[in-house]
């Protein structure tokens, strides 16, 4: 098993809808949840984190961490072509280490 | 400039040879990450530096890679005896703090393309 696991995609989502990117994680004391988009050819943006249950809601993104099901989740509303990217889920695992774990990522296509 | 800056942005050697890799952090970033990602995967961890000190480069494949970060600021990264196995995107981030919670977001760099051929 992964530590970090993502549905690889692509999902495709016509313009306007919203995406729902999803993460799952192994290490139940995991702490720090971030999202990363990445345009091909190009490196990881931070577009949000996460450290407490619940949501977190910035702009079109939503985050909504479940501590207890191990999984992480990514909204985007009102989906735009340009979102189109592979996004990446990181955590930041209670190993005591300051590396974040990664997922391989989840390809997003908006169709026009 | 604001964000993390890496030199050069691509870099072509030949199999055998020493190559030196650039980051500059952010102003003020306390720590320094060195990352590197293959194609269709996502950044793997190399080595982490809380001001000058390596604090853990449990990531390092090899002894043939090794990091400096002698002023707490510019870091390089050096691959002895490159290997066509070492080929990827070489990612540098930076963060506020090395702590949980609040300050410790990574910010990534443009990246350094590695090529061996």
């Amino acid at each position: 098993q992964k530590e970090v696991e993502q549905n690889s995609g692509p999902l495709s989502v016509p313009e306007g809808a919203i995406a729902s990117l999803n993460c799952t994680y192994s290490d139940r004391g995991s702490q720090s949840f971030f999202w990363y988009r990445q345009y091909s050819g190009k490196s990881p943006e931070l577009i949000m984190f996460i450290y407490s249950n619940g949501d977190k809601e910035d702009g079109r993104f939503t985050a909504q961490l479940n501590k207890a099901s191990q999984y992480v989740s990514l909204l985007i509303r009102d989906s735009q072509p340009s979102d189109s990217a592979t996004y990446l889920c990181a955590v930041l695992m209670d190993t005591g280490r300051r590396a974040l774990t990664f997922g391989s990522g989840t390809r997003l296509q908006v169709q026009p | 400039g604001a964000g993390v800056s890496q030199t050069p942005s691509n870099k072509v050697t030949e199999k055998g040879k020493y190559v030196e890799l650039r980051c500059d952090p952010i102003s003020g970033h306390t720590a320094l990450y060195w990352y590197r990602q293959s194609l269709g995967q996502g950044p793997e961890f190399l080595i982490y530096f809380q001001g000058t000190g390596a604090a853990d480069d449990s990531g390092l494949p090899n002894d043939r890679f090794f990091a400096v970060r002698p002023e707490g600021s510019v870091s390089t990264l050096k691959i002895q005896r490159t290997e066509r196995g070492d080929s990827a995107v070489y990612l540098c981030a930076s963060s506020l703090t090395g702590t949980s919670g609040r300050g410790n977001e990574q910010f990534f760099g443009p990246g350094t393309r590695l090529t061996v051929l």
